[in-house]
C-alpha cells in the first residue's frame, strides 16, 4: 500500500537558517505530493503540492520538487522565520482520494 | 478552513460512554474524511464518505462508526469510548478535482 516517510524532528533552527525536511513515498501508481503544515493549535492546512514528475511546488517560500526517480519530496526554505515554526507534514494522494500522511516533523524556529 | 466546523472543539468523557462528534462543510464538498492525530503517527483515516449515505472505512476504524445523511454533515460516533481513544480528532473535505483536503480545527476528545 501506500506510504509516506519523512525525516523525524523535532528540528531547531535559529532564524534566516536553511530548512529541509526529508520525504520520500511508496506508491503503487502515479500519486499527487503535497506538503501540509499546522500550526499551534489549528488544523492543517496546504502549504504547497505537485501533481506529476519534475513538478516544482512553492508557497510562501517554501519548495518541494516531484522526484520520481528517487520517490522523494523534500521541503526547503532559505530563510526561516520564527513564525515558521509548526508541524510539517508530507502526503499523498492516489485515484480514491484518500491522502497518506507522514509522521510530521515539528519545527521550532528560535530568534 | 474552507468552511469546515467541528463541534464540540474540546470533551471530555468517561470511559464507555458514547460520545458523537460533528463535522460540518458549506462547499458542497462531496468527500468528507474523519482523521485522529497522535504523536508519532501523523494523522490516520478513520472512516471517510464519497457522498451521501456512501461511506467507508479507513486504516484505524475499530471502535467508530459514521453517518452522513447530508452532504454537509459527516457525524463520527464512539460507540463506547476507551482511552485509547483520546485523541485529537480532525474532520477533512474535498471536491475532489485538485485531491486538496480542506480541514477543520480538530476536536480534543479525552477518554478518562
Amino acid at each position: 500500500g501506500d506510504s509516506v516517510t519523512q525525516m523525524e524532528g523535532p528540528v531547531t533552527l535559529s532564524e534566516e537558517a536553511f530548512l529541509t525536511i526529508n520525504c520520500t513515498y511508496t506508491a503503487t501508481g502515479y500519486p499527487s505530493l503535497f506538503w501540509y503544515v499546522q500550526y499551534p493549535g489549528e488544523g492543517l492546512q496546504l502549504l504547497l503540492k505537485a501533481t506529476k514528475a519534475d513538478d516544482k511546488g512553492s508557497n510562501k517560500g517554501f519548495e518541494a520538487t516531484y522526484r520520481k526517480e528517487t520517490t522523494s519530496f523534500h521541503l526547503e526554505k532559505g530563510s526561516v522565520q520564527v513564525s515558521d515554526s509548526a508541524v510539517y507534514f508530507c502526503a499523498l494522494s492516489e485515484w480514491d482520494y484518500k491522502l497518506s500522511f507522514g509522521a510530521g516533523t515539528t519545527v521550532t524556529v528560535r530568534a | 478552513d474552507a468552511g469546515i466546523t467541528q463541534s464540540p472543539r474540546h470533551k471530555v468523557t468517561e470511559t464507555g460512554t458514547p460520545v458523537t462528534l460533528r463535522c460540518h462543510q458549506t462547499e458542497n464538498h462531496r468527500y468528507m474524511y474523519w482523521y485522529r492525530q497522535d504523536p508519532g503517527h501523523g494523522l490516520r483515516l478513520i472512516h471517510y464518505s464519497y457522498g451521501v449515505k456512501d461511506t467507508d472505512k479507513g486504516e484505524v476504524s475499530d471502535g467508530y462508526s459514521v453517518s452522513r445523511s447530508k452532504t454537509e454533515d459527516f457525524l463520527l460516533t464512539l460507540e463506547s469510548a476507551t482511552s485509547s481513544q483520546t485523541s485529537v480528532y480532525f474532520c477533512a473535505a474535498t471536491g475532489g478535482l485538485s485531491y486538496e483536503q480542506y480541514f477543520g480545527p480538530g476536536t480534543r476528545l479525552t477518554v478518562t
